[in-house]
């Protein structure tokens, strides 16, 4: 049972450059969710499906966009990057109640 | 909306004192709690959650309390040890399981 799997784990971007981040859960959860770790801040999020077919955004969503392929993947897109999107990018589901995250990709754009 | 505090952002303890974690809320309506453990290079794992009908939960060295007058609910964790080193998070919601606000987190290092 490997819970939420992301890919990649690693990624050096240069500004203005685009690319995919992938999230997939085998828990046969309803609501996904995209989040990004930066120091001193917490866990903000950026957008978030409560249901396949559906997403909304979150706190942060400017610079995303997000695809709810089906109930299992959720991925987050990142048009033209900038350097503020340096970050750590958690992906997360749920059946309701608590958050189940994967273990991050960490990403640098210069 | 919902603002989470969460204080100190740094505690040090020796290893088999206890360490408490606080945090506080601003929506009265948020009625979900879970703490959050992150190890380096790991996504956060939940080590233990409150709902907002319960004042105290307990599971084996962790426990939780709440207080919802005073909006703040607090992580005590006895008898530290090392692998207890994390970095800890406090989450808020209402709906239990929507829209989680994190506090910013709290780097506990357990000395040896």
């Amino acid at each position: 049972n490997a819970g939420v799997t992301q890919t990649p784990k690693f990624q050096v971007l240069k500004t203005g450059q685009s690319m995919t981040l992938q999230c997939a859960q085998d828990m046969n959860h309803n609501s996904m969710y995209w989040y990004r770790q930066d120091p001193g801040m917490g866990l903000r999020l950026i957008y978030y499906s409560a249901s396949e077919g559906t997403t909304d955004k979150g706190e942060v969503p400017n610079g995303y966009n997000v695809s709810r392929l089906n109930k299992r993947e959720f991925s987050l897109r990142l048009e033209s990057a900038a350097p503020s999107q340096t970050s750590v990018y958690f992906c997360a589901s749920s059946f309701g109640g608590p958050l189940h995250f994967g273990n991050g990709t960490r990403l640098t754009v210069t | 909306g919902e603002n989470v505090e969460q204080h100190p952002s740094t505690l040090s303890v020796q290893e088999g004192d206890s360490a408490v974690i606080k945090c506080t809320y601003s929506d009265s309506a948020s009625n979900y709690f879970p703490w959050y453990k992150q190890e380096l290079g790991k996504g956060p794992q939940l080590i233990i959650d409150i709902r907002s009908n319960v004042g105290e939960k307990k599971d084996q060295r962790i426990a939780v309390t709440l207080n919802k007058t005073a909006k703040h609910f607090s992580l005590h964790i006895t008898e530290t040890q090392p692998e207890d080193s994390a970095v800890y998070f406090c989450a808020a919601s209402k709906n239990y399981g929507q829209n989680f606000v994190f506090g910013p987190g709290t780097r506990l290092s357990v000395l040896p």
